[in-house]
C-alpha cells in the first residue's frame, strides 16, 4: 500500500541532544513537508521541499534542519538550538504539478518529548 | 494577519444532527484551493473534501459538503447526520499559487474540536 511512514511514533530526548525524525513516502510525490502541531495552534510549517536536493524554510525553521537526498525521504533533525521542541510532528507529501488542487497526504506523526 | 481563521475552538452536536464548522480565509490570489482535514485522537490527518476557487458548485463528499462563499471568503464544512465517529479535530487549509506564496504550500487554521453526543 502507498503511503507515508513516520518513525518513531514516540520519541524522548534529553535536553541538549539532537534527534532525527524519519519520514518516508512511496507515493512518488515530488513535494514533502514538515509541520509542527502544538495544542491550540494548528499546524505550523517547518520546512518543505519541492524537489530532490532542494528545500526551503517555513514559518518556524529555527532550531530545525532537513535534507532531501532521495525523493522518498525527508528526515527532520531537531537540534539543541530548538528552545521548545516538545510537540507533535507531522510529515506530509503532495504531487506538485503546478496546481492548487492536490491534497496533502500525511504520516501518522511523531510525538517528541524532551525530558 | 491570519490566512486561515477558524473561530470555533470547540463544538458539540447531537448524534444524527447536522453541524457547520466555520472557516474564513484571506488571499489575494485568484487561484487557490481549500481543504478540510479530520484529525482523530490517533493523530493522523484524514483528507475530507476539496474546493477550488474557480469551482462554481459547492463540493460534496458523502456526508460532507463545503459551503463556499467566495465573496465572503468563507469555506464552511457541513457534516450531515453526525455520527459518534465524527468526534475529532477538524482543520481547514488553503493552498495558494506561487504568485502569492512563492511556492505551493498548505496553510492551516487552528482547528475546531467537534464532539458528537449520543
Amino acid at each position: 500500500d502507498g503511503g507515508i511512514t513516520q518513525s518513531p511514533k514516540y520519541l524522548f530526548r534529553k535536553e541538549g541532544q539532537n534527534v532525527t525524525l524519519s519520514c518516508e513516502q512511496n507515493l512518488n510525490h515530488d513535494a514533502m513537508y514538515w509541520y509542527r502541531q502544538d495544542p491550540g495552534q494548528g499546524l505550523r510549517l517547518i520546512y518543505y521541499s519541492q524537489i530532490v536536493n532542494d528545500f526551503q524554510k517555513g514559518d518556524i525553521a529555527e532550531g530545525y534542519s532537513v535534507s532531501r537526498e532521495k525523493k522518498e525521504s525527508f528526515p527532520l533533525t531537531v537540534t539543541s538550538a530548538q528552545k521548545n521542541p516538545t510537540a507533535f510532528y507531522l510529515c506530509a507529501s503532495s504531487q506538485d504539478r503546478g496546481m492548487v488542487n492536490t491534497e496533502a497526504f500525511f504520516g501518522q506523526g511523531t510525538r517528541l518529548t524532551v525530558v | 494577519a491570519q490566512k486561515i481563521t477558524q473561530t470555533q475552538p470547540g463544538m458539540f452536536v447531537q448524534e444524527k444532527e447536522a453541524v457547520t464548522l466555520d472557516c474564513t480565509y484571506d488571499t489575494s490570489d485568484q487561484s487557490y484551493g481549500l481543504f478540510w482535514y479530520k484529525q482523530p485522537s490517533s493523530g493522523e490527518m484524514i483528507f475530507l473534501i476539496y474546493q477550488g476557487s474557480y469551482d462554481e458548485q459547492n463540493a460534496t463528499e458523502g456526508r460532507y459538503s463545503l459551503n463556499f462563499q467566495k465573496a465572503r471568503k468563507s469555506a464552511n464544512l457541513v457534516i450531515s447526520a453526525s455520527q459518534l465517529g465524527d468526534s475529532a479535530m477538524y482543520f481547514c487549509a488553503m493552498r495558494e499559487g506561487p504568485e502569492v506564496s512563492g511556492t505551493y504550500k498548505y496553510i492551516f487554521g487552528t482547528g475546531t474540536r467537534l464532539k458528537v453526543l449520543a
